[in-house]
């Protein structure tokens, strides 16, 4: 089965302890990427990978670090986590056309 | 900023009426999608349409795509309490290596 998984689902954390929220994907996609959802704000990208050790910036990056050393697996960074990082985020892959597929999300507490 | 922008932010209706929700954007686009999220769990593809036609129909689902005007509709015919969610337009924009999500209608069908 086609499928994105996240881990972990759920994080309460406090200020400043570094974290790794993983993603893998079983589609052979290349283009992965990472979204946080906030109310009133929609869904914004944070990172984007068109392959294999190619990343680039979306449209909020700061605070976040992704890495790409591997076709399936994307991790997301939070090296100094902040309250303002408290969010919903989804993983992503996509198709040539860009259809997205997305992970269940992880709902991020940051005390 | 926000490509897509979708209205009615929030849209209730009863069960059997249809639901039509609408969607701008700004640049030349290569497609739009529309992605369907039940509350707190990860965007689900419906339908993509492309920059070349004008009417997609998919089951329950017909999307129009007005280039000019730069604005897409959903229509969900024969509403069902299932389809309570949120809908996002997606836009595919040209030269760009992202899509750029809107902030989503919330769609509640009464019993």
């Amino acid at each position: 089965e086609a499928q994105v998984t996240q881990n972990p689902r759920y994080l309460i954390t406090v200020t400043g302890k570094k974290l790794t929220v993983t993603c893998s994907q079983n589609m052979n996609h290349e283009y992965m990427s990472w979204y946080r959802q906030d109310p009133g704000l929609g869904l914004r990208q944070i990172y984007y990978s068109m392959n294999v050790e190619v990343t680039d910036k979306g449209d909020v990056p700061e605070g976040y670090k992704v890495s790409r050393k591997e076709k399936r697996n994307f991790p997301l960074i939070l090296e100094s986590p902040s309250p303002n990082q408290t969010s919903l985020y989804f993983c992503a892959t996509t198709t040539g056309l860009k259809e997205q597929f997305f992970g269940p999300g992880t709902r991020l507490t940051v005390l | 900023s926000q490509q897509g922008e979708e209205d009615p932010q929030a849209l209730s209706i009863q069960e059997g009426e249809n639901a039509t929700m609408n969607c701008s954007y700004k640049t030349s686009i290569n497609n739009l999608q529309w992605y369907r999220q039940n509350s707190g769990r990860g965007l689900v593809h419906l339908i993509l349409i492309r920059s070349n036609e004008r009417e997609k129909h998919s089951g329950r689902l017909r999307v129009t795509l007005d280039t000019s005007k730069k604005s897409s509709s959903l229509l969900i015919t024969a509403s069902r309490a299932a389809d309570t969610a949120s809908y996002f337009c997606a836009t595919d924009p040209q030269g760009a290596q992202k899509l750029v999500f809107g902030q989503g209608t919330r769609l509640t069908i009464n019993p």
